[in-house]
């Protein structure tokens, strides 16, 4: 499976503001995933992130609020812009395994926003 | 677009007794996969059905695929202090995954 590393591990920020959360993996993959939990939920998809391409998001998910790079196929980010106390929540990055479908997720991004 | 339910949304046990979680398709699904996430950890990923009827076994873990290929199940035998954690089944929609809702199990020992 790949190491898969995110930055920040968590994160504070007033409303308003915006945050780059960062995704690096320890080998080349096609496709990346981002992803929001809140507390005690499932996973929702945010976006699917290919090298190359624009992100296509999701429904309920715009490119104007989650700006997505994808530079190189080891890395890539997610902003969350303009942020407001309903942001708060984990954001995961996960990638697949060659053609498998399998999923295999980063240490996620705990954000709140005050 | 394609949902899986998964029941029950908790369940707490004694240690030592038997678990299981299960998801349910109202459509023919390709493939399931059961995903692990620890309190304040992130989903891993357990293990990925295909066939009709399958059955995988790890250590006390048993995934099962129905016949129909519309449900799964996760069966915990003689569940540890180590099981806790939330449990989600995931169905491939295209390239993307759709996730349950999810079953959290607290253990009692």
């Amino acid at each position: 499976s790949a190491v898969i590393s995110q930055k920040p591990s968590r994160d504070i920020c007033q409303r308003g503001t915006s945050l780059t959360i960062q995704c690096q993996v320890d080998s080349q993959v096609t496709m990346m995933f981002w992803y929001r939990q809140q507390p005690g939920q499932s996973l929702t998809l945010i976006a699917t992130a290919n090298q190359g391409s624009e992100a296509t998001y999701e429904s309920g998910f715009v490119i104007d609020k989650f700006p997505i790079s994808r530079p190189n196929l080891t890395f890539s980010t997610l902003t969350v812009s303009n942020m407001s106390p309903e942001d708060s929540s984990i954001y995961l990055c996960s990638v697949e395994r060659g053609g498998t479908y399998e999923q295999y997720f980063g240490p996620g991004t705990r954000l709140t926003v005050t | 677009g394609q949902q899986v339910m998964q029941i029950p949304q908790y369940q707490h046990v004694q240690e030592g007794e038997d678990f299981t979680t299960y998801c349910n398709s109202s459509t023919t699904l390709s493939n399931i996969q059961w995903y692990k996430q620890r309190p304040g950890g992130h989903p891993v990923f357990l293990i990925q059905l295909v066939k009709s009827g399958e059955v995988k076994k790890q250590k006390r873990l048993t995934f099962q695929f129905g016949e129909a290929k519309k449900n799964s199940s996760l069966h915990i035998t003689a569940t540890q202090t180590t099981d806790v954690g939330t449990y989600f089944c995931a169905v491939s929609r295209g390239n993307k995954l759709v996730f349950g809702a999810g079953t959290i199990l607290r253990v009692k020992s």
